[in-house]
């Protein structure tokens, strides 16, 4: 069975500190990662996926195999990066297209 | 254009009474996913429509808990003799399977209904 793992519910830093959200997965294929984000009164929406290899709003995630996880990271947090972060999985073969989700984690930038 | 659209925003119900949360996916979406989102808990899968094919019902989590898709289009949610735990916020969500990428098909999420069994 697939699992994605956030271990972190809560996390705050100062504005201007380097963030870096945790992501565990375990699934025996060949997984695609993403990471969702849901700011204040909107949509969740997608930030970014692994297989792109993009920076988006200034954060990267590089999924490490070995270790099994695909951690976010912003070197230089703002205070508009509060919102609660997604971490999802999903199979890259196969019929089944839906997402599992981690248990998400909060992160409050300070002024 | 329009994106995914859901209703009723909020629904407050009595233990043991039936409700459907509906489901507008963004038009010409041949995928369409359900969620869960309880406190503490991230998102849950419940269903997935793919066009005409049999709906993947894996995720759900009892008999009480069905979903239709009509047309291709819009789709119900019906939560039979609601109980306590049924409490949380229900999204949707589509995706373009024609798209032609190998990889992606990303999904748009609704706003989702908050559901509240007293």
């Amino acid at each position: 069975a697939q699992r994605v793992t956030q271990p972190e519910k809560l996390l705050s830093v100062f504005k201007g500190a380097p963030v870096e959200l945790k992501c565990n997965y375990s699934y025996s294929g060949s997984p695609e990662l993403f990471w969702y984000v849901q700011y204040s009164r909107q949509r969740l929406q997608l930030l970014l996926r692994h297989i792109s290899r993009e920076s988006i709003k200034g954060f990267t995630a590089d999924l490490n195999k070995g270790e099994t996880s695909f951690h976010l990271k912003k070197p230089f947090a703002q205070e508009e990066d509060s919102a609660m972060y997604y971490c999802a999985l999903r199979n890259s073969s196969g019929s089944a297209r839906q997402l599992t989700f981690g248990s998400g984690t909060q992160l409050t930038v300070l002024p | 254009g329009a994106g995914v659209s859901q209703s009723p925003s909020n629904k407050v119900t009595e233990k043991g009474k039936d409700v459907e949360l509906r489901c507008d996916p963004i038009s010409g979406h041949t995928a369409l996913y359900w969620y869960r989102q309880s406190l503490g808990q991230g998102l849950e899968f419940l269903i997935y429509f793919q066009g005409n094919s049999a709906p993947d019902k894996s995720g759900l989590p009892s008999d009480r808990f069905s979903a239709e898709r009509t047309g291709g289009s819009v789709s119900t949610l019906t939560i039979q003799r609601t109980q306590q735990e049924d409490s949380a916020v229900y999204l949707c969500a589509s995706s373009d399977r024609t798209s032609g990428r190998t990889w992606g098909y990303e999904q748009y999420f609704g706003p989702g209904t908050r559901l509240t069994v007293t």
